[in-house]
C-alpha cells in the first residue's frame, strides 16, 4: 500500500536550533517526494520536491531534504529555526503518471519557543 | 512556477444549498486536476481526480452524488457540493498537474467552506 508516515505529530525547536522533520514513506514505483508547508488557515507552499540526481535537495526558506532510498526517507531539516517558521509541515509522494495524485502525511506540527 | 486559482476562498451558505467552487490553472494547460479535503488540524485527503473531458475518478467513501466535479477544459474544474450540510464545512484544496508543469502539482490556495 502506498502511504506516507510522519511518526512526529508535534514538535517544538528553540529558536535558533536545528530542526529535522520526519518522513518514511511507501510507493510502489519511483517516488517523486515533496515537503510542503501550511500556515493557519492558508494553503499550502512547496518547501521542496525530489525527483531525481542528488539527494540532497535544497529548497527555500533555509530548508534541506535528504532522500534515503534505503530507509524509504526523506527527512527535512534546518540548521537555524525562526520563529516564523512555526506552521504545519506535510510530506508528500507521488508518482511519474500524470494523473497520479500525491499522497500525504499526516503532518508535524511545529511550535518555535524564544 | 505555474499558478492555480480558486473562486471564492471563503464561502458561507445555509444548510441545503449548493456551493460551487472554481479551480483555474492560470498559466498553463492542466490534464488533471485533483480535489482534496482538509479537516482542522488534519491532512489532506485525496476526493477525487478528474481529466479534462472524462468523468472523475472518486476515492472510497466519496459520494459522487454529493460532490459533483467538472473538468469541461484544460484549465477549469469545478467542485459543486450539494445540499450542503454542516458536516460538509471544510477546506477544500485544488491542485493540477499538466502542461510545463510534468511530475509537479500545483495547488491552489483552498476554499473554506462553512454550512450553518
Amino acid at each position: 500500500a502506498q502511504s506516507v508516515t510522519q511518526p512526529d505529530i508535534h514538535i517544538t525547536v528553540s529558536e535558533g536550533a536545528s530542526l529535522e522533520l520526519r518522513c518514511n514513506y511507501s510507493y510502489g514505483a519511483t517516488p517523486y517526494l515533496f515537503w510542503y508547508v501550511q500556515s493557519p488557515g492558508q494553503g499550502l507552499q512547496l518547501l521542496l520536491k525530489y525527483f531525481s540526481g542528488d539527494t540532497l535537495v535544497q529548497g527555500i526558506k533555509g530548508f534541506e531534504a535528504e532522500f534515503k532510498r534505503s530507509q524509504s526517507s526523506f527527512n527535512l531539516r534546518k540548521p537555524s529555526v525562526h520563529w516564523s517558521d512555526a506552521a504545519e509541515y506535510f510530506c508528500a509522494v507521488g508518482g511519474y503518471q500524470a494523473g497520479t495524485a500525491l499522497i500525504f502525511g499526516k503532518g508535524t506540527t511545529l511550535s518555535v519557543s524564544s | 512556477g505555474a499558478v492555480v486559482s480558486q473562486h471564492p476562498s471563503r464561502v458561507i451558505c445555509k444548510s441545503g444549498t449548493s456551493v460551487k467552487i472554481e479551480c483555474r490553472s492560470l498559466d498553463f494547460q492542466a490534464t488533471t486536476m485533483f480535489w482534496y479535503r482538509q479537516f482542522p488540524k488534519q491532512s489532506l485527503m485525496l476526493m477525487a481526480t478528474s481529466n479534462e473531458g472524462s468523468k472523475a475518478t472518486y476515492e472510497q467513501g466519496v459520494e459522487k452524488d454529493k460532490f459533483l466535479i467538472n473538468h469541461a477544459s484544460l484549465t477549469l474544474s469545478t467542485l459543486t457540493v450539494t445540499s450542503a450540510h454542516p458536516e460538509d464545512s471544510s477546506f477544500y484544496i485544488c491542485s493540477a498537474r499538466g502542461g510545463r508543469g510534468g511530475n509537479e502539482q500545483f495547488f491552489g490556495p483552498g476554499t473554506r467552506l462553512t454550512v450553518l
